[in-house]
């Protein structure tokens, strides 16, 4: 079995200061993560990935992402917003190894003040 | 970039029409999934499909759903009977075979409405 808990449905952040959303997720298999990103009226669009490589990972528009065991967390980080990261984020947990069945957490939205 | 594309944006339907949703996956992907996303709430898992059957299946993907892959390039939802509470955004997603997990990459989906 596996789950999802995104610890905040909202997040407001100021343009140019750090963003954190929070993941945790449990998993009787070894985990494999994803952070996606939605924008309005679009499909979901990958920002990064971990799957049992390096624990901290990096993604795309400056995302980042790391994968802690002992807290069951994958944290997204950005140091800085910018206005165009306003969106939906989900965290994604499935088994790893060969096809998956992925679980979506329940998703955040961003927020950012000009 | 290849992406997954899927038909129609958005899909009109009276209660308990039959519909079928379109998604075209990227060419080299070999599986395929049905993912909905009822308003305001979170995306959900409905079915996966490899090597042209069914991988596995969600609690939601009952009898009166059913997928497709008609041909080399094309794979389909088709939901019968529909009823109100099927309104929702259905993503299509796709992912290569690879070692490892492979991530899914998701069309920019089909908002259903059902009247």
């Amino acid at each position: 079995a596996q789950s999802v808990t995104q610890l905040d449905s909202h997040v407001s952040v100021s343009e140019g200061t750090p963003v954190l959303l929070r993941c945790n997720y449990s998993s009787s298999y070894s985990p494999s993560l994803f952070w996606y990103v939605q924008h309005p009226n679009k499909g979901l669009q990958l920002l990064l990935k971990y799957t049992s490589a390096a624990t901290l990972v990096k993604g795309i528009n400056g995302f980042e992402a790391e994968f802690k065991k002992s807290e069951t967390s994958f944290h997204l980080t950005k140091p800085s917003a910018h206005m165009s990261d306003a969106a939906e984020y989900f965290c994604v947990v499935t088994p790893s190894g060969g096809y998956q069945k992925v679980t979506f957490g329940t998703g955040t939205k961003l927020q950012v003040i000009p | 970039e290849p992406e997954v594309t899927q038909t129609p944006s958005h899909q009109v339907t009276q209660m308990g029409q039959e519909v079928i949703l379109r998604c075209v996956p990227i060419s080299n992907h070999l599986y395929f999934y049905w993912y909905r996303q009822i308003l305001g709430q979170k995306v959900e898992f409905l079915v996966s499909f490899y090597n042209n059957e069914i991988s596995e299946k969600s609690e939601i993907f009952d009898d009166q759903f059913s997928v497709e892959r008609p041909d080399g390039s094309n794979f389909t939802l088709k939901i019968r009977s529909t009823k109100l509470e099927d309104s929702a955004m259905y993503f299509c997603a796709s992912s290569e075979v690879g070692t490892g997990v492979q991530p899914q990459h998701f069309g920019d989906g089909t908002r259903l409405s059902i009247l």
